[in-house]
């Protein structure tokens, strides 16, 4: 079965630096995506970002990016200068539509 | 719109009582699915459906069943509810076409305690 890997259970990071959120997929296909979501304290789940395995540049969404390595199948989000309301946990999703375990991120003042 | 909306969005019952979530989006997405969120833990997907008249099991869909008769509507029914189904369960909506990534659409969740 596919597998989509979180290996970061929490970071912390200082407010307004970058941090970077790791995530892989183990599948077999060749054309796939890969999605980011954000779950604040109060639960609900916010799409953030979107790469497809043959989209030929990194996406790139306001404050969000995706470092994107094609031959490890990953999708780091990275999130650039961070806000106190970035403290939340982030989960990446498969094409297939299974989940990561999330990685709780908290920014510092 | 009001995009996904799930009912109630709180329940306790009884160990072996039977209950339906209710789901229904009015954004003409072809796909819907139902996911469970245990404390702490990311989300399994229990069901999901491409298009109404079929629905195809998840990850854990034991204990659970779902019926798709229409576009807009993703019902999933408890039956026999066990202490293990206390989640949070989150009911989702995609559109898969051309042109549109089929990002994930939630509701605000249902959180259901079996006693």
């Amino acid at each position: 079965a596919q597998k989509i890997t979180q290996t970061q259970p929490g970071m912390f990071v200082q407010e307004k630096e970058a941090v970077t959120l790791d995530c892989t997929y183990d599948t077999s296909d060749q054309s796939y995506g890969l999605f980011w979501y954000k779950q604040p304290s109060s639960g609900e789940m916010i799409f953030l970002i979107y790469q497809g395995s043959y989209d030929e540049q990194n996406a790139t969404e306001g404050r969000y990016s995706l470092n994107f390595q094609k031959a490890r199948k990953s999708a780091n989000l990275v999130i650039s200068a961070s806000q106190l309301g970035d403290s939340a946990m982030y989960f990446c999703q498969g094409g297939d539509m299974r989940f990561g375990a999330g990685t709780r991120l908290t920014v510092k003042p | 719109n009001a995009g996904v909306t799930q009912t109630p969005k709180f329940r306790i019952l009884k160990i072996g009582q039977s209950m339906t979530l209710q789901c229904a989006q009015d954004m003409n997405h072809n796909y819907m699915y139902w996911y469970r969120q245990d404390p702490g833990m990311g989300l399994k997907l229990i069901y999901y459906s491409v298009g109404a008249g079929i629905t195809d099991k998840g990850e854990v869909p034991n204990g659970y069943n779902v019926s798709r008769s229409t576009t807009e509507d993703f019902p999933l029914r408890l039956e026999l509810a066990a202490p293990s189904q206390t989640s949070v369960y989150f009911c989702a909506s995609s559109l898969w076409d051309r042109g549109s990534a089929g990002e994930l659409f939630f509701g605000e969740g249902s959180r259901l305690t079996v006693l």
